[in-house]
């Protein structure tokens, strides 16, 4: 069974610019997870859907953040215009069911704003 | 608002003895806990869990043990091995609305041989 895949592995941007970050979840999986995690601190969900809706979102700073998942699969999360603070891990993840029950992450994406 | 604390940045054990990683939580409504253990340049993978109506469990060399009057719990690792070296993040439920994971700061564990 493939695991989750993301790309990019690594983004170097300047502030103002815009990033987005792609996912593929485990095939199956109808529930994905976008975490953000800052140096020192643990993942903090940012957005959470189950199949191509939203379930919570309530931690993603809309003003910049925003993310899709169309088709129910793949999952594209984007950054416009980026701040500093913005550098971080970006982490995807998915379980087969919604409920925060064991879930399989990604390597995550390495965010550096300049 | 951390909900979910792991006190303790970094920990270094000596192969072959016992590791023991802590979390204690806020929220007293949590209802599941789980364990994750993250390698460099890799995402976190799930270790361990215990349900609240528990207070241990056990895989291996690996076993958590929940204190909910305390609202603390534990991961103990026995005998350790170099291979245990990674960061380990506890992460709680919180069973309405979104069943959302809050997770805790990460605990280092270093297994010196």
């Amino acid at each position: 069974e493939a695991g989750v895949a993301q790309s990019p592995r690594y983004k170097i941007i300047e502030k103002r610019q815009s990033v987005a970050f792609w996912c593929n979840p485990i095939s199956g999986h109808a529930t994905l997870y976008w975490y953000q995690q800052i140096l020192g601190q643990g993942p903090k969900l940012l957005i959470q859907f189950q199949n191509n809706g939203v379930v919570d979102d309530s931690q993603l700073p809309k003003d910049r953040f925003s993310a899709e998942r169309l088709k129910g699969v793949d999952s594209t999360l984007k950054i416009q215009p980026a701040k500093l603070e913005d550098s971080a891990v970006y982490l995807c993840a998915s379980s087969r069911l919604a409920g925060g029950y064991e879930q399989f992450f990604g390597p995550g994406t390495r965010l550096t704003v300049l | 608002d951390q909900q979910v604390k792991q006190n303790s940045p970094s920990l270094s054990v000596q192969e072959g003895r016992i590791s023991i990683l802590n979390c204690d939580y806020t929220n007293s409504m949590f209802d599941y806990f789980l364990w994750y253990k993250k390698y460099p340049a890799e995402g976190p993978t799930f270790l361990i869990s215990i349900s609240s109506i528990k207070d241990k469990n056990e895989d291996g060399r690996f076993t958590v043990f929940l204190n909910k009057s305390a609202k603390h719990l534990s991961l103990h690792i026995v005998p350790s091995q170099p291979g245990d070296s990674a960061v380990y993040f506890c992460a709680a439920r919180n069973p309405q609305g979104a069943q959302k994971l809050v997770f805790g700061q990460g605990t280092r564990l270093t297994i010196n041989p």
